[in-house]
Formats: C-alpha cells, sequence, structure tokens
C-alpha cells in the first residue's frame, strides 16, 4: 500500500526559503520506474505541477518557477525533499507530493498547507 | 506548455442522470511508445485528488465502472453515468505525456 505524507513549516515570510519534506511507504525511490511529484494548490484554485524526482535521481522541474525550485530525496530513509527559494505570498498554497510512474501520477499525500506571510 | 482546456466549469445534475466532461489538449498527448498519458482525477471537498482513470480510458482499482473515459490524440471525455451523491466534487484531466505536466481547470460537479 502506497502512502505519502508532507510537512513543511506552516507559515513563512516573504523571500525566506520553503522547505518541504515528503515521507513515504510503500515503494522505494531506488526501484526502476519509480518517482515523486511535487504539485501545489492555491486556496480554490486549480493544480500546478511544480517538478518530479526519479529513481534514477534525474529531475523535472517547471520552467515557470525558473531556477527557484530544487528536489531531492533520502532514498535509504524513503523520502524526497523540495526547496522553493525566495517565497513570496504568490507561492501560498497547499502542497502535495505524490507517487510517480512511467505512466503517471496515481497516489496522492494529504497535502501540506503553506502561507507565505509577513 | 501543453495547455488542457476543460469544460464545462461546472456542471448540476440529478442523482441517476449521465454527465460528460471534455478535455481538450493544445498538443497531440500520444508519447513516442504509442501510449496515451491523459489522465482524469476526483478532488472530493477537502480532500487531496485521487486518480480516477489512466491513460484515457483504464479504471483505477476501485473505480465503479459507472466512469469511463474515451478520446485521442487531442480530445478527451470523462461519462459519469447514473450519478451518484459521492460523485460530487471537481473533476481534473492532466497530462503526463509532456513536461511540464499540465491539468486542466476543473470541473466542479453539484448534485441538484
Amino acid at each position: 500500500q502506497v502512502t505519502l505524507k508532507e510537512s513543511g513549516p506552516g507559515i513563512l515570510q516573504p523571500s525566506h526559503t520553503l522547505s518541504l519534506t515528503c515521507s513515504f511507504s510503500g515503494f522505494s525511490l531506488s526501484t526502476y520506474g519509480m518517482g515523486v511529484s511535487w504539485i501545489r494548490q492555491p486556496s480554490g484554485k486549480g493544480l500546478e505541477w511544480l517538478a518530479s524526482i526519479w529513481w534514477n535521481g534525474n529531475t523535472y522541474n517547471n520552467p515557470s518557477l525558473k531556477s527557484r525550485l530544487t528536489v531531492s530525496k533520502d532514498t535509504s530513509n524513503n523520502q524526497a525533499f523540495l526547496k522553493v527559494t525566495s517565497v513570496d505570498t504568490a507561492d501560498t498554497a497547499t502542497y502535495y507530493c505524490a507517487h510517480t510512474r512511467f505512466g503517471g501520477i496515481d497516489y496522492w499525500g494529504q497535502g501540506v498547507m503553506v502561507t507565505v506571510s509577513s | 506548455d501543453v495547455v488542457m482546456t476543460q469544460t464545462p466549469p461546472s456542471l448540476s445534475v440529478a442523482i441517476g442522470q449521465s454527465v460528460s466532461i471534455s478535455c481538450k489538449s493544445s498538443q497531440s498527448l500520444v508519447y513516442s511508445d504509442g501510449k496515451t498519458y491523459l489522465h482524469w482525477l476526483l478532488q472530493s471537498s477537502g480532500r487531496s485528488p485521487k486518480r480516477l482513470i489512466y491513460q484515457v480510458s483504464n479504471l483505477d482499482s476501485g473505480v465503479p465502472d459507472r466512469f469511463s473515459g474515451t478520446g485521442s490524440q487531442k480530445d478527451f471525455t470523462l461519462k459519469i453515468s447514473r450519478v451518484e451523491a459521492k460523485d460530487l466534487g471537481v473533476y481534473y484531466c492532466a497530462q503526463t505525456t509532456h513536461f511540464p505536466l499540465t491539468f486542466g481547470s476543473g470541473t466542479k460537479l453539484e448534485i441538484k
């Protein structure tokens, strides 16, 4: 059974760096074809894919966020990480991590709310 | 980026009726392996999205066969037959053929 759970700071100030952790079970990020994606959703709005990291360490970021995103993983501890630099109020959203395979995104975490406010 | 145009934005339907949701992409979603990576998700109120259908027409485990997906290339449809109260929420189409991955803007299904 695949499960994922996001954790993060809850609230942070503009210009700071957002650090999120995705802790998962039921799969390994060292297994061929496995990946974790990060998606966010501002309150009342749609879904925006941010980045994906794969079993082999390859990463793909959404160009709309330019170079503000960094994804990484800790295979031994079944965790994936997302960092977003220079946050502003537009980064306020619920952030999800999701299990990803070649066929697409299937299982989603419960999401973590992040508020950027001074 | 591939733009996913989803219509209608909202639907109000009586229990037992059928509804269809359209999703059109700005580019073909056929990947080099010949497969089409177009999926349908449901986000119930206050919950995270749940995938219902993958690769156009394949139902995820536990999804009732009242749900069906059809389409090809750039034009896709989700049909829900005999709508039940538990079907309400926001439906999204999503493509994972091209990076960046993109989603439709959602269709809110309400029960009359």
